[in-house]
């Protein structure tokens, strides 16, 4: 299986910062990763795929990055919307595998 | 436009059985295939179950093998789980959730209901 790793865990930011999340996986999965958005209570919502495409409707501050091995998921500048909790999934392999999640919180 | 309504879930005592329900909308549900994934309070996301569009390729987390089914019915535009034996560790929040198309990310979630196992 993939194990995949994300860092940090949690994330303390302000309104208006550039915020990066790193996803880390545990075997080459090319750029099969997307990038999910939770909210407390809610389903994850979809933001990007393949590593750097960004879901139709998603803002453009939305920008993800990488191949192989260590991907980034970045927010060029953090809006009130925002603060949520921010998943990596690889569909490279079954069984398709999930990171453990970062949670973006208001500094 | 896309819609999952999920039903079924609710509290079930160690080694009880269980059936998750799906209703899809908005799309033409038989060209694509369907996932059950589960989230554990707390955790990441874990994907449980995929069942293609024709309903005769399926594949489970090794988790989950043996004791829970997946099924569609494409003629009502539905997806199921029927879950057995089920233990503590099942215990999570179940969404059913669309594959984007050709490759295994999920761009359609529904709301998501609890399965607690507990005596």
């Amino acid at each position: 299986d993939t194990q995949m790793t994300q860092s940090p865990s949690t994330l303390s930011a302000s309104v208006g910062d550039r915020v990066t999340i790193t996803c880390r996986a545990s075997q080459s999965i090319n750029s099969w990763l997307a990038w999910y958005q939770q909210k407390p209570g809610k389903a994850p919502k979809l933001l990007i795929y393949k590593a750097s495409s960004l879901e139709s409707g998603v803002p453009s501050r939305f920008s993800g990055s990488g191949s192989g091995t260590e991907f980034t998921l970045t927010i060029s500048s953090l809006q009130p919307d925002d603060f949520a909790t921010y998943y990596c999934q690889q569909y490279n392999s079954n069984p398709w595998t999930f990171g453990p999640g970062t949670t973006v919180e208001i500094k | 436009e896309v819609q999952l309504l999920q039903s079924g879930g609710g509290l079930v005592q160690p080694g009880g059985s269980l059936r998750l329900s799906c209703a899809a909308s908005g799309f033409t549900f038989s060209n694509y295939a369907m996932n059950w994934v589960r989230q554990a309070p707390g955790k990441g996301p874990e994907w449980v179950s995929v069942i293609n569009g024709g309903g005769d390729r399926i594949f489970y987390a090794a988790s989950v093998k043996g004791r829970f089914t997946i099924s569609r019915d494409n003629s009502k535009n539905t997806l199921s789980l029927q879950m057995n034996s089920l233990r503590a560790e099942d215990t999570a929040t179940y969404y059913c959730a669309k594959d984007w198309g050709v490759y295994r990310f999920f761009d359609y979630w529904g709301q998501g209901t609890l399965v607690a196992v507990s005596s």
